[in-house]
């Protein structure tokens, strides 16, 4: 089955900086990755995903990519503010199988 | 639009019991899966109900069981519960062919 890793597991930023969480995936058949960002005793809530046929997807401050021959995907969160404080949650799932596997999570500290 | 309903959003239990834990999906949705989150791990995947049959399931005991009823809702069963069923149980709702998963803030269930 798929196996996602997902680094660092903690990340301290000041604000205004980038921030960068990388995870690499086990199964070439996967082709969907999403991103979830999850906030203290709150639901996980879907921030941006990519499919395989994109290498990178960006939205606002938010910007992910793929490098499907090395398998791996990256979050890149660009002018980093307080509220991106949260534990980040990257997944990968082939088409026409129906679960995500999640990485481990990294928890994100944006300090004012 | 009402997001993804869960309940109860604690539990209380004892080992040897039995669970059900509630799962309305977003409007418009017909998918339902669910997923448990052990403290400080990312989500685990543990089956997903479409027309109300379980489609796809993880790598879960059958003490887990689960039902989708006609109006898309769910319900999750765990029986003879043990201590490491402690968990946050996430469930989460999509359209049928649609990979993006919207989560509810899930129930907190201890097992004591």
């Amino acid at each position: 089955g798929e196996n996602v890793e997902q680094h660092p597991s903690t990340l301290s930023v000041q604000e205004g900086d980038s921030a960068v969480i990388k995870c690499t995936y086990s199964d070439s058949a996967s082709n969907y990755f999403p991103w979830y960002k999850q906030e203290l005793g709150k639901r996980p809530q879907l921030i941006i995903d990519i499919r395989s046929n994109v290498g990178e997807k960006k939205d606002q401050r938010i910007a992910v990519t793929l490098n499907k021959t090395a398998k791996h995907f990256s979050l890149h969160i660009t002018e980093t503010q307080p509220e991106d404080s949260a534990v980040y949650f990257c997944a990968a799932s082939q088409r026409g199988r129906r679960a995500l596997t999640f990485g481990s999570g990294t928890r994100l500290q944006v300090q004012p | 639009d009402a997001g993804v309903t869960q309940s109860p959003t604690h539990l209380i239990k004892t080992r040897g019991q039995q669970v059900t834990l509630r799962c309305s999906p977003k409007s418009g949705h017909d998918t339902v899966s669910w997923y448990q989150q052990a403290l400080g791990q990312g989500p685990q995947f543990i089956f997903q109900y479409y027309e109300e049959e379980e489609r796809q399931r993880g790598n879960f005991p059958d003490r887990f069981s689960g039902h989708q009823f006609p109006n898309y809702s769910s319900e999750l069963n765990v029986n003879a519960l043990l201590l490491g069923d402690s968990a946050l149980y996430l469930c989460a709702s999509s359209r049928q062919g649609n990979e993006k998963l919207f989560f509810g803030s899930g129930t907190q269930l201890s097992v004591l």
